[in-house]
Formats: structure tokens, C-alpha cells, sequence
């Protein structure tokens, strides 16, 4: 049964970059035709999905973060990972990382990581 | 953009019938899944591809997508049902979730 479980620093500075891994256990990261997600919940609100990556390295990204987001992979590693520049208080969320069933036109996310929190303060 | 929408909060007594609407533009020409996020842990799936139930969800989970909504329905809720649900569609490869909606089991 496939895991996610996220990682990385829990506090990032104001207009630096919030860096993420995604570890994926049980399985690897290249089998099925499945593609890998981050999703974030701001305390009290509601889900925003951040973008996706195929283990070919092709990506697809929010448009509303397109111009801050870097999402890669490193499939030696079964891990998959999101940069997101220039942070702000905006960018305090729950962090969590989803297996992607893309298929033609639709998808879902399961399962999902534990989530991790980042805070973006000074 | 594309937009979903949710009401903010559904109220059901215990073992009735509880529905939980999201509404889109055309939303019944895609198809619509639903999460199940309880406090502190992370979306569950629920349903997929607009009436398709996951391994291990129990079967009073059902949903429907028609026209401008996508239904989630809990027939014989239980208290354990209590959470907040979240539906989500795919536009224009881009993913988009409802707002969210929190059943109160009273």
C-alpha cells in the first residue's frame, strides 16, 4: 500500500524559498501511469492544489502560483519535491503531497501524506 | 476561472439522509470526487468519478453529477460522519476544489 510522507523545514523567512520533499513508500514512484501532487490548506480554510509532476518530468502548475512554483522529481529516490519563492505570511499553510490518478480529462488525489506545516515569519 | 460551490454547512440528525451539493458551471459534462477531512488529518477519498466509491468506503457513501451539480449523499449517517467535505472537478488540466462543506451529525 502506497505512503506519502512529507518533509522539510517547518519556518521560512519572508520572501525566501519554501522547500518540500515528498516521500513515497510502498511503491515506486515510476510504476502505473499516475502522477504526483502538492496541495495546501491554510489554517481554517479550504484546499488549493499547487501543481503536478509525471515521473517523465512533465509538470502542469496553478496559475495563480505558476510564477513562484518549481515542482521536481527524482525517481532514484521514490521522492518527488515543490520550491515555492518568494514567500510571504500568505504562504503559511498546511503542505500536503497526493498521488495524482490522471485520467484524459479527470482525477483524484489518493492517498494523501500526513501534511506538513510551514509558517513563513520573520 | 473555473469555480465550485459549496455551501459552508450541512446539519443531519443520525441515520437520516445527508446531501451535500457542489455547483459548477457544466460541472455534469466533467466528472466530480468528493474528500472526507476530519480535525487535524489529512482528505480522505470518498468518492470518484462522480459516483465511484474507493476500497474500504463504507456504502451509505453515494454521489451523482448532473447538469450544474454534483450531489454527495451519506444515507444513514452516523456520528462518525461528522466532518468537513470538500468536492473537486479537473479544468483545462487544472485542478479545482469546492470551498468546502461542514456536516454537523445532531
Amino acid at each position: 500500500q502506497v505512503q506519502l510522507q512529507e518533509s522539510g523545514p517547518g519556518l521560512v523567512k519572508p520572501s525566501q524559498t519554501l522547500s518540500l520533499t515528498c516521500t513515497v513508500s510502498g511503491g515506486s514512484i515510476s510504476s502505473g501511469s499516475y502522477y504526483w501532487s502538492w496541495i495546501r490548506q491554510p489554517a481554517g480554510k479550504g484546499l488549493e492544489w499547487i501543481g503536478r509532476i509525471y515521473t517523465s518530468g512533465s509538470t502542469n502548475y496553478n496559475p495563480s502560483l505558476k510564477s513562484r512554483v518549481t515542482i521536481s522529481v527524482d525517481t532514484s529516490k521514490n521522492q518527488f519535491s515543490l520550491k515555492l519563492s518568494s514567500v510571504t505570511a500568505a504562504d503559511t499553510a498546511v503542505y500536503y503531497c497526493a498521488r495524482d490518478w490522471l485520467a484524459g480529462t479527470y482525477n483524484w488525489f489518493d492517498p494523501w501524506g500526513q501534511g506538513t506545516l510551514v509558517t513563513v515569519s520573520s | 476561472s473555473y469555480e465550485l460551490t459549496q455551501p459552508p454547512s450541512v446539519s443531519v440528525s443520525p441515520g437520516q439522509t445527508a446531501s451535500i451539493t457542489c455547483s459548477g458551471d457544466k460541472l455534469g459534462d466533467k466528472y466530480a470526487c468528493w474528500y472526507q477531512q476530519k480535525p487535524g488529518q489529512s482528505p480522505v477519498l470518498v468518492i470518484y468519478q462522480d459516483s465511484k466509491r474507493p476500497s474500504g468506503i463504507p456504502e451509505r457513501f453515494s454521489g451523482s453529477n448532473s447538469g450544474n451539480t454534483a450531489t454527495l449523499t451519506i444515507s444513514g449517517t452516523q456520528a462518525m460522519d461528522e466532518a468537513d467535505y470538500y468536492c473537486q472537478a479537473w479544468d483545462s488540466i487544472h485542478v479545482v476544489f469546492g470551498g468546502g462543506t461542514k456536516l454537523t451529525v445532531l
